[in-house]
């Protein structure tokens, strides 16, 4: 019920090509699902979120995809870089729940060739 | 006028030894977290504090032992460290439950 299924687990992308990663959940009551962008050596960081009401998100290059009756979601992205190289998570939580839980996805390693 | 900062960045240590890493923050959020990623890249969460209060605590074995002095402090101490331990330690911060959470740059523990 907790978990948050990832994948792939690891992707290589030319420069210009799409980027998608998929996520899937258990959990009917998560409200709340953010992707991480992390790069060597640093810490996760926000990179897009979306909340169940809506099926769709963009923010520049990137997209969230949400499909609330299969319980799963992606991330695009558009015009991959070079500089978008670096692993990325997503993320389900419950707002109101309380008890201030994130449950990561397992994380993909996406190199984009230049 | 780092966010989220942790010392050490890197700790090398032997087997039994007992270490402490430390984490600060500055953006005046209520909660905070403690996560460790393994050499998988995966995250779980270890920790979380609401305004001082233990909010989580995850099944981790109870040599581990997280104290927050204040709202903008939160610490993890070890003891008795074993090999499996060995990963890269998060803390994070949030304003509140299920907004976004910043990340520090984390703390590689090596036990050797």
């Amino acid at each position: 019920q907790q978990q948050v299924k990832q994948s792939p687990q690891s992707l290589i992308v030319q420069k210009g090509g799409i980027s998608i990663i998929n996520c899937a959940y258990e959990n009917t009551a998560f409200d709340y699902f953010p992707w991480y962008q992390q790069f060597p050596g640093k810490g996760p960081a926000l990179l897009i979120a979306i909340r169940p009401d809506v099926s769709e998100k963009k923010e520049g290059r990137f997209t969230i995809s949400f499909n609330k009756s299969a319980k799963q979601f992606s991330l695009h992205i558009m015009d991959s870089q070079p500089g978008d190289s670096a692993t990325y998570f997503c993320a389900a939580t419950k707002r109101t729940s309380g008890t201030y839980k994130y449950i990561f996805g397992t994380g993909t390693r996406l190199k984009v060739l230049a | 006028d780092t966010a989220v900062s942790q010392t050490p960045k890197y700790l090398v240590t032997q087997m039994g030894n007992d270490k402490s890493i430390k984490c600060e923050q500055n953006l005046g959020h209520d909660t905070m977290y403690w996560y460790k990623q393994d050499s998988k890249k995966f995250l779980k969460i270890m920790f979380s504090y609401n305004n001082k209060e233990l909010i989580i605590n995850e099944t981790v074995p109870n040599r581990f032992s997280p104290k927050s002095p204040d709202k903008a402090h939160l610490n993890l101490h070890i003891n008795s460290l074993e090999l499996g331990d060995s990963a890269v330690y998060f803390c994070a911060s949030s304003h509140m439950v299920g907004t976004e959470a910043f990340f520090g740059q984390g703390t590689r523990l090596t036990v050797v």
